[in-house]
């Protein structure tokens, strides 16, 4: 079955622009992640979340960061204002539900983004 | 708060050779272990986990781990290296149970040499 998909895969823009990063989760999955990876470093957790209300979102590293997930399906990472220290490959990666146990998170391949 | 520190940035090796890619966590409740592949330009593979029991867990591709509880380690091995096997390697731990957030270190790039 399809894995997990993200668009676009590469987005080039200017400082102080607005960027939207989508991933489309395997079907059927309610967990969602989105993940920061920068050059030569792993990727770094920014929000979870559970069907569609966010459970944690204590890696947005400020407010210029937000993330929907509206009918518990697609997701949309939102980067306001962004800044060159903003490039780096976004990664989301979904599970099957569950809290008391362990699901395996399946990750797309990411969206690399570049700001000038 | 969980911590992940992988102690080579990278290790070249010859093919055919043995390898050993160490991993040391730190948190003060009981975690989830991974290890993740990444090979160019493609996403993130679960190589192997340990969740619970025997503390020597195989993955895919001849990869196995152990974990160390006493020394906080989470190493992982393969007797014999392809040319394939040239990627990025992460490991991670999750909070246990009911954690999501997964905390990766920086990775070990792995070289297989001919």
């Amino acid at each position: 079955g399809a894995g997990v998909s993200q668009t676009p895969s590469n987005k080039v823009t200017e400082k102080g622009k607005y960027v939207e990063l989508r991933c489309d989760p395997i079907s059927g999955h309610t967990a969602l992640y989105w993940y920061r990876q920068s050059l030569g470093q792993g990727p770094e957790f920014l929000i979870y979340f559970q069907g569609t209300g966010a459970a944690d979102d204590s890696g947005l590293p400020n407010d210029r960061f937000f993330a929907v997930r509206p009918e518990g399906s697609v997701s949309t990472l939102k980067i306001q204002r962004t800044e060159r220290g903003d490039s780096a490959v976004y990664l989301c990666a979904s599970s099957s539900a569950g809290t008391r146990s362990y699901n395996e998170q399946f990750f797309g391949p990411g969206t690399r983004l570049t700001v000038l | 708060a969980q911590s992940v520190t992988q102690l080579d940035s990278q290790v070249p090796v010859f093919e055919e050779a043995p390898v050993e890619l160490r991993c040391n966590y730190s948190s003060s409740v009981s975690v989830y272990l991974f290890w993740y592949v990444q090979y160019p330009n493609q996403g993130l593979q679960l190589l192997l986990k340990y969740l619970s029991g025997s503390t020597l867990v195989k993955g895919i591709n001849g990869f196995e781990a152990e974990f160390n509880k006493s020394q906080t380690s989470f190493h992982l091995r393969k007797p014999s290296v392809h040319i394939s096997d040239t990627a990025e390697y992460f490991c991670a731990v999750s909070v246990f149970p009911g954690g999501f957030k997964t905390i990766f270190g920086a990775g070990t790039r792995l070289f297989v040499k001919a």
